[in-house]
């Protein structure tokens, strides 16, 4: 069954601790993505990924890092320097073509910093 | 990427069709049009997506105005698991300079009601 997994589905720190979310996908997808939503708002781009062993900045990126060693794995760890980490994190993934270019999201993982 | 605008939100009885509007006068010919909604609590799912032609799918159906300028998802028997936020996206192809970032707007809250 393909799809993208992320883990946990919610996850409390404390403050000033790093923390690793999980993203794993299954499709055979070149490109994957890391969002942030907060409540009523739409999702901010914060770090995406074209392909293995490379990776880019998004919109929000400060706080923020990830690595690409996998095409199927692409983990996203929130710093104690991200002032306000508490949101919804969504990965996603992209199949490309010539008249598609769909984004597959997994189901989140809700962060809440105590 | 263009800039769209929905209704804050709609209401739908169950088992009548869904009309979702948007307008995105500021479109440009290499730009397509995408739907996601997103269900409380989930990660976006894709709907459709189209260029000029309407489309249908499974799901739904896209109707593009002649212009271009503005566009209508239709769910054609709504159910009550059809109750989420719907994005419309206006966007070009990734590749080159593009690498697929999803700009999602505010959306239409669609609540189908029994």
């Amino acid at each position: 069954d393909g799809g993208i997994t992320q883990s946990p589905k919610y996850l409390f720190r404390k403050e000033g601790q790093n923390v690793t979310l999980s993203c794993e996908q299954n499709l055979n997808h070149d490109a994957m993505y890391w969002y942030r939503q907060d409540p009523g708002q739409g999702l901010r781009l914060i770090y995406y990924s074209q392909i293995v062993n490379d990776f880019q900045k998004g919109d929000i990126a400060e706080g923020y890092s990830v690595s690409r060693e996998k095409k199927e794995s692409f983990p996203l760890t929130v710093t104690s320097a991200q002032k306000n980490p508490t949101a919804f994190y969504l990965c996603a993934s992209r199949v490309g073509g010539l008249y598609t270019d769909t984004q597959y999201f997994g189901p989140g993982t809700r962060l809440t910093v105590l | 990427d263009a800039k769209t605008t929905q209704p804050t939100s709609m209401d739908c009885a169950e088992g009548r069709a869904a009309n979702l509007p948007c307008n995105h006068s500021t479109i440009s010919g290499n730009e397509y049009v995408y739907w996601y909604r997103q269900i409380h609590s989930q990660g976006p799912q894709y709907i459709i997506h189209g260029l000029k032609n309407n489309e249908t799918n499974e799901m739904a159906s896209l109707i593009i105005t002649e212009d271009r300028k503005s566009s209508t998802l239709i769910l054609p028997h709504a159910t009550l698991r059809d109750t989420a936020v719907y994005y419309c996206i206006v966007r070009v192809q990734a590749g080159g300079t593009s690498y697929g970032k999803l700009t999602f707007g505010q959306g239409t809250i669609l609540t189908v009601h029994p």
